[in-house]
C-alpha cells in the first residue's frame, strides 16, 4: 500500500496562475482532508470531504476549491494564486469520523511558492 | 473555539536526558489526541494516538499521557538521542458525529545536543 500520496511535491507559480494539487489514497477511506502549514504554525484545515461527491469548508477555505469525483482522489484547486497561498499543503484521509477508526493518515506534502 | 498550545516553542537538551513536551487545549470535549513528529521539510510522522477513553499510550522510548479534565497532554521521551531532534506537534480531534477535525498546536522544536 502506498498510503496517501500527493502530486506534485514542489511547485512555483506566478501570481494569478492556477493549479491543481492531487491527493490519492489506496486505503478505501471515506474521509479526506486538505490542510496548509505556514512557518511556525500547526496545520489548518482548508476543505474536507466525507465521501465521494461531497465537500465541505474548513477553517481557511477562501481562495481554494476542491472536488471528490472518485473516492480515492481529492483535488485542491487554486483558481488565481496569490502570494498569501505560499505554504506547504498536506492531504490526509481517515476511514471514519468517529470511534476507533478516525485516525488521519497524512501525505508527504506539497511545497507551493507563489511569486 | 478550541485552541491548542504547545510550550515551549523550542527546547534544547543534552543527549541522554529524559524530557517532557507539553500540550494544552481549551475545550475538554475532544475525541482523540495525537502526537506527531515532523523533520525539517518533511511530512508528518504519527507517534502516538490516545483515544478519549485512554489515559496514556507507550511506544518504545515514548510515552504520551492525556488528562481531559485539565486539558493537558504530555509526551515523555526517555534517554534522548540526537535523532530525536525534530518538531513535535500535538493535535486534538473534535467532532463526534461529523467529519472529525483536527486542531493542531504550533509545535515544539526539539534539539538534542550530542
Amino acid at each position: 500500500n502506498a498510503g496517501v500520496t500527493q502530486t506534485p511535491k514542489f511547485r512555483v507559480l506566478k501570481t494569478g496562475q492556477s493549479m491543481t494539487l492531487l491527493c490519492a489514497q489506496d486505503m478505501n477511506h471515506e474521509y479526506m482532508y486538505w490542510y496548509r502549514q505556514d512557518p511556525g504554525m500547526g496545520l489548518r484545515l482548508i476543505h474536507y470531504s466525507v465521501g465521494e461527491g461531497t465537500t465541505a469548508k474548513g477553517e481557511v477555505p477562501d481562495g481554494y476549491n476542491v472536488s471528490r469525483l472518485k473516492k480515492q482522489n481529492f483535488l485542491l484547486g487554486l483558481e488565481s494564486a496569490a502570494p498569501s497561498q505560499t505554504s506547504v499543503y498536506f492531504c490526509a484521509s481517515s476511514y471514519s469520523a468517529s470511534g476507533l477508526y478516525n485516525e488521519q493518515f497524512f501525505g508527504p506534502g506539497t511545497r507551493l511558492t507563489v511569486l | 473555539k478550541q485552541e491548542v498550545t504547545q510550550i515551549p516553542a523550542a527546547l534544547s537538551v543534552p543527549e541522554g536526558e529524559n524530557l517532557v513536551l507539553n500540550c494544552s487545549f481549551t475545550d475538554s470535549a475532544i475525541y482523540n489526541l495525537q502526537w506527531f513528529r515532523q523533520d525539517p521539510g518533511k511530512g508528518l510522522t504519527s507517534l502516538l494516538l490516545i483515544q478519549s477513553s485512554q489515559r496514556e499510550q507507550t511506544s518504545g522510548r515514548l510515552n504520551a499521557s492525556l488528562d481531559k479534565s485539565s486539558g493537558r497532554s504530555t509526551l515523555y521521551i526517555a534517554a534522548s538521542q540526537p535523532g530525536d531532534s525534530a518538531t513535535y506537534l500535538c493535535a486534538v480531534y473534535e467532532g463526534y458525529s461529523s467529519a472529525s477535525k483536527i486542531i493542531f498546536g504550533s509545535g515544539t522544536r526539539l534539539s538534542i545536543r550530542p
